[in-house]
């Protein structure tokens, strides 16, 4: 079955250090988007994909940056991790042209003490 | 003024009550409307979608839409224990070849036993 994967689950850092989060999906889809999600906040969308070499800035881009070299993955890079970006970061994909549905991730817990 | 507003509950109520999840929006070119179900420590899968106005029903589960009043609710008939998560509301349009997918913060609902 074709699904979307999240790794590592759990991670805790130090500030000021670099991290990055894995996305991969198997389900071919060009669309691919990082949301973090906070109390309060709701999920709010960090930078998303439209295809390979393809990325984009969300409403919360700040500190973070994503690299598309194909299809199934796109990472997740905090630059310098500060604590107030301690949260739950979900990937998500989407078919092209689909109006509706994204598939989701388990999400990544990051602790940045 | 948020785009999507969505009471963050948390909401409790008996197993077998009627339960009603609501989610107000100001930007009239939204066309799909869709419910996303967040159990604890997952991801959000979809729960059902709505395009444009009228009702949508699955099962226990009725989607409604009010464009006039830019009003739109999730109606949960016979509620049980298993429908204890978060709800949350999204929508999206395009409008002038950009595309907006917007979630609400969610809705916490506890149904007992």
């Amino acid at each position: 079955d074709a699904e979307i994967t999240q790794s590592p689950r759990h991670k805790i850092t130090e500030t000021g250090r670099q991290v990055t989060l894995a996305c991969h999906q198997t389900w071919n889809h060009n669309n691919m988007f990082w949301y973090r999600q906070d109390l309060g906040h709701g999920l709010r969308l960090i930078h998303y994909s439209y295809g390979v070499q393809d990325t984009n800035k969300g409403e919360v881009s700040d500190g973070y940056s994503v690299s598309r070299s194909n299809t199934e993955d796109l990472p997740l890079t905090l630059e310098s991790a500060a604590s107030s970006q301690t949260s739950v970061y979900f990937c998500a994909s989407r078919a092209q042209g689909a109006r509706n549905e994204q598939f989701f991730g388990p999400g990544t817990r990051l602790t940045v003490l | 003024q948020k785009e999507v507003e969505q009471d963050p509950g948390p909401l409790s109520v008996p197993e077998g009550a009627i339960v009603s999840l609501n989610c107000t929006y100001s930007n009239s070119a939204f066309q799909y409307f869709m419910w996303y179900r967040q159990y604890s420590r997952k991801g959000p899968e979809l729960l059902m979608y709505t395009y444009s106005s009228g009702n949508k029903e699955d099962g226990r589960f009725t989607a409604q839409v009010d464009k006039s009043s830019k009003y739109i609710s999730l109606f949960i008939r016979d509620s049980q224990p298993s429908d204890s998560a978060t709800y949350l509301c999204a929508m999206s349009h395009t409008t002038s070849g950009t595309y907006k997918y917007i979630f609400g913060t969610g809705t916490r609902l506890k149904v007992l036993a």
